[in-house]
């Protein structure tokens, strides 16, 4: 059973185009992460959020943290080729903060 | 500065054999996580390191596998006896220490090697 289900798993847009990814899970999270992660290379961490409800925006990309902790969503908006990766989400829970859960990860193509 | 390092970044190897996978944590990073990535599967959490302790080995997939740390920093993951099923990347990462940055601080990956298992 995955904890996080991340959708779609594969996106293929154009240049300019805006974009939802998702986090979902039926457990409660004491905080979430999204990482990017490009070929060849590890995760590199994009955000946490810890509060649910909690909105954050770095340039182009939104995070938000649902109200039950539960799912998190990543919006970009006018996407550029250089935003083409793998998008991870993982969720820690309670005192094993450390133990992060990945979801699989959503594949976004961003075609010129 | 130098991030998180492992090698080899490839490794082919035949089934039976065993291999050691080695990372290089940032400097002064006393935690230390090891992952498993397998085509179309999220990272899978293997075990990780608090100094030279390993307080949570719950993620080790079998008793083939197991992972040692030397003097706060470099580790190594040794699988033994490969099979097929072992191929998959394999992911370290290190934290300045357990909790850090909030509750959840942020994990510096390195790029991986990528296991192969003829």
């Amino acid at each position: 059973t995955q904890l996080l289900e991340q959708s779609p798993q594969f996106l293929s847009i154009q240049e300019g185009e805006n974009l939802t990814v998702y986090c979902n899970s039926s457990s409660v999270f004491s905080s979430l992460q999204w990482y990017r992660q490009e070929p060849g290379e590890g995760p590199v961490l994009l955000v946490t959020v810890v509060t649910g409800g909690e909105v954050k925006k770095l340039k182009r990309l939104t995070f938000q943290f649902g109200d039950a902790r539960k799912d998190s969503s990543l919006h970009i908006t006018a996407a550029q080729p250089g935003d083409t990766g793998l998008y991870l989400c993982a969720g820690a829970r309670g005192r094993s903060n450390y133990k992060l859960t990945f979801g699989k990860g959503t594949l976004l193509t961003v075609n010129p | 500065g130098a991030g998180v390092s492992q090698s080899p970044s490839n490794k082919v190897t035949e089934k039976g054999k065993d291999v050691e996978l080695r990372c290089d944590p940032i400097s002064g990073h006393t935690a230390l996580y090891w992952y498993r990535q397998s085509l179309g599967q999220g990272l899978e959490f293997l075990i990780y390191f608090q100094g030279n302790s390993a307080p949570d080995k719950s993620g080790l997939p079998s008793d083939r596998f197991s992972a040692e740390r030397t003097g706060g920093s470099v580790s190594t993951l040794t699988i033994q006896r490969t099979q097929q099923e072992d191929s998959a990347v394999y992911l370290c990462a290190s934290s300045p220490r357990l909790g850090t940055g909030g509750p959840t601080g942020e994990q510096f990956f390195g790029p991986g090697t990528r296991l192969t298992v003829l």
